[in-house]
């Protein structure tokens, strides 16, 4: 079975941070682009960054340029977010996602449950 | 960035109703469009790719068109488990922005 399994939420301080993990299995991870999106609470869908099969591009959403780092481990089918300078405003389910392709220009067809990020002192 | 005008944003139907939801690009994504449902509680799921394009197991009650900048998602006979969020996708270029949703609700 295709599953994408996220990990590592939780309750952060502003200005703290955080490394998000998602676990692939029942497909060839290092053959599919992957992103991350993120739905704040009551909110739409925002995607917040992508990285190509062979984790040689990686693409990030202007507002989280520069703080969140995505990137994978093909060895371990393992995607990762590494979120630094949190602000409460980055409060969100946070949702691992498989593109139906090498690269990110493509849809989104396999969606973990999210993980739950809490920034909040 | 191109940005993604979904409408509207909330609509109330009946089971049996044809519903039609519109999403416009600012700028021409060919047809790098996409479109999500999304339960209450749930992960969104992947309903249409490449702005026509049925995902597999998926009703044939959904269908999308459109291509340059303005596309719709049409539901030809609304079910009572098709009660959820719909947002729109453009994977053209970075970012791979969503449209702002549509909720359909029970009349």
């Amino acid at each position: 079975e295709v599953q994408l399994l996220e990990s590592g939420g939780g309750l952060v301080q502003p200005g703290g941070s955080l490394r998000l993990s998602c676990t692939a299995s029942g497909f060839t991870f290092r053959t599919y682009a992957m992103s991350w999106v993120r739905q704040a609470p009551g909110k739409g869908l925002e995607w917040v960054s992508g990285i190509f099969g062979s984790g040689g591009s990686t693409f990030h959403a202007d507002s989280m340029k520069g703080r969140f780092t995505i990137s994978r481990d093909n060895s371990k089918n393992t995607l990762y977010l590494q979120m630094n300078s949190l602000r409460a405003e980055d409060t969100a389910v946070y949702y691992c996602a498989r593109h139906t392709q090498q690269i990110v220009y493509y849809a989104m067809d396999v969606w973990g449950q999210g993980t739950s990020v809490t920034v909040s002192s | 960035d191109i940005q993604m005008t979904q409408s509207p944003s909330s609509l109330s139907a009946s089971v049996g109703d044809r519903v039609n939801i519109t999403c416009r690009a600012s700028q021409s994504i060919s047809n790098y469009l996409n479109w999500y449902q999304q339960r209450p509680g749930k992960a969104p799921e992947l309903l249409i790719y490449s702005a026509s394009n049925l995902q597999s197991g998926v009703p044939s009650r959904f269908s999308g068109g459109g291509s340059g900048t303005d596309f719709t998602l049409t539901i030809s006979s609304l079910q009572p488990e098709d009660f959820a969020t719909y947002y729109c996708q453009k994977t053209y270029n970075i970012p791979l922005t969503f449209g702002g949703g549509t909720k359909v609700e029970i009349k």
